[in-house]
């Protein structure tokens, strides 16, 4: 009864590296979500998907880039890593659209840009 | 302005005292209201869920929604050390699209055993 798995869990990466940040959820769900926590900031939508081969852009979506090849599986990029990135990336899943209100959350990815 | 502003706390109380955690926002069009828990070094995870104004009660929690004032509650009764954590309050407008969900910053809680 995994939910939603986010890997890795923990990374550090020196400014200009890139990363991917992969997210997996067995709940067969439509809607995928990358979110990121920062102090003070409350979540903020990265961008999200509704579906297979589907991805649009949230509140902030600049240097990220995400894939939904597969159902069950959202990607999210960093080509170019910057210190601001530094954050806790949260990905959730949900059945329906987010007025519904339940996303399933997935426990976190720390990443540090030194 | 932000749409959703919450105190940020951190809030502390004794074991068993009434706690309330409170969020206001701006956009009069926000329908439905969530509140969501967050363990230290875990996801967020859904507690209570309400559409338009009024109460919700389940257990030790109520959820109370004043549409008028453009406020939000939640009420925890006989706290237990078990609540420390942060508070999410969460609103949606009543329309469809996954990019509408508007999260508060969130209140620490900590209940002292």
């Amino acid at each position: 009864n995994a939910g939603v798995t986010q890997t890795p869990k923990f990374r550090v990466l020196k400014t200009g590296q890139s990363m991917t940040l992969l997210c997996a959820q067995d709940m067969n769900h439509e809607y995928m979500y990358w979110y990121r926590q920062d102090p003070g900031m409350g979540l903020r939508l990265i961008h999200y998907s509704v579906g297979e081969g589907t991805t649009a852009k949230g509140e902030v979506p600049d240097g990220y880039n995400v894939s939904r090849l597969k159902k069950q599986n959202f990607l999210l990029g960093l080509e170019s890593a910057a210190p601001s990135q530094t954050s806790v990336y949260f990905c959730a899943s949900s059945w329906t659209s987010g007025r519904y209100g339940e996303l399933f959350f997935g426990e976190g990815s720390r990443l540090t840009v030194l | 302005q932000k749409e959703v502003e919450q105190d940020p706390g951190p809030l502390s109380v004794p074991e068993g005292a009434i706690v309330s955690l409170n969020c206001t926002y701006s956009n009069s069009a926000f329908q439905y209201f969530m509140w969501y828990r967050q363990y230290s070094r875990k996801g967020p995870e859904l507690l209570m869920y309400t559409y338009s104004s009024g109460n919700k009660e389940d257990g030790r929690f109520t959820a109370q929604v004043d549409k008028s004032s453009k406020y939000i509650s939640l009420f925890i009764r006989d706290s237990q050390p078990s609540d420390s954590a942060t508070y999410l309050c969460a609103m949606t407008l009543l329309q469809t699209g996954a990019n509408n969900l508007f999260f508060g910053t969130g209140t620490r809680l900590t209940v002292i055993p």
